[in-house]
């Protein structure tokens, strides 16, 4: 059974600080995604990490993927108050009675509250 | 167009009524799916069809129904639900595996909609 682990659960931090989120999982899985949720709204994609070695950046986030030591982070540089939401890595396994679907196994989540 | 819809957007309903969730997209995606997600949770897989047939169904209880009309389309049908089966109720499309044999490859992002908030009273 693929578990994922993300920790830390809760993170209060301060504008213009830097902090990483991690992300485990437990199997194989070559396909590593992040999403930002704010409160009462749904998913939306950050990053899509297809490759050991993947590192993609998209503002004050940068998030990395190393599949042999099954391993997320997502990297916050110099924290704003818009960054604060709760954020979920999500890893894939194949499914299905036809194989071909995908099924997200989603971590926990890190609640992210940036101060003034 | 990356846009998966949802209605409606929030519904009350009694344990006895019955109600439908409706999904849509028009991505092309052959892979949609249905997630339940609680109050600071993360979502639960329910439902998956492949290629409009039901390819997952996470042990969920008889009281929901999904179907799959065609491949834009996915319904959540609601029947004599409880007061706990309150919680957001979010659809998601991708690409479907079927449609690249059998070697992986790309991305299988899913796409997600913006959710059903469901009351059971």
């Amino acid at each position: 059974e693929l578990k994922v682990e993300q920790n830390p659960l809760f993170l209060s931090m301060q504008e213009g600080k830097n902090y990483t989120i991690y992300c485990n999982y437990s199997t194989t899985s070559d396909r590593l995604y992040w999403y930002r949720q704010d409160p009462g709204k749904s998913l939306e994609s950050l990053f899509v990490l297809l490759s050991n070695g993947a590192v993609k950046q998209e503002g004050r986030l940068m998030a990395s993927l190393d599949t042999k030591a099954r391993l997320s982070t997502l990297h916050i540089t110099a924290a704003v108050h818009d960054l604060s939401a709760t954020y979920f890595c999500a890893v894939d396994m194949v499914g299905g009675t036809q194989g071909g679907s995908e099924k997200l196994v989603f971590g926990k989540g890190t609640k992210l509250t940036v101060n003034p | 167009d990356t846009e998966v819809t949802q209605t409606p957007k929030h519904l009350v309903m009694g344990m006895t009524n019955k109600k439908s969730l409706k999904c849509e997209q028009h991505m092309g995606h052959r892979a949609m799916y249905w997630y339940k997600q609680k109050a600071k949770k993360p979502p639960e897989l329910m439902f998956v069809y492949s290629y409009e047939k039901l390819s997952i169904n996470e042990s969920v209880p008889s009281r929901f129904s999904p179907e799959c009309p065609n491949s834009s389309l996915l319904n959540l049908h609601l029947h004599a639900l409880q007061p706990e089966d309150s919680a957001l109720y979010l659809c998601a499309s991708s690409q479907d595996l079927g449609q690249r044999g059998t070697l992986r490859w790309g991305s299988y992002e899913q796409y997600f909609g913006p959710g059903t908030r469901l009351t059971v009273t």
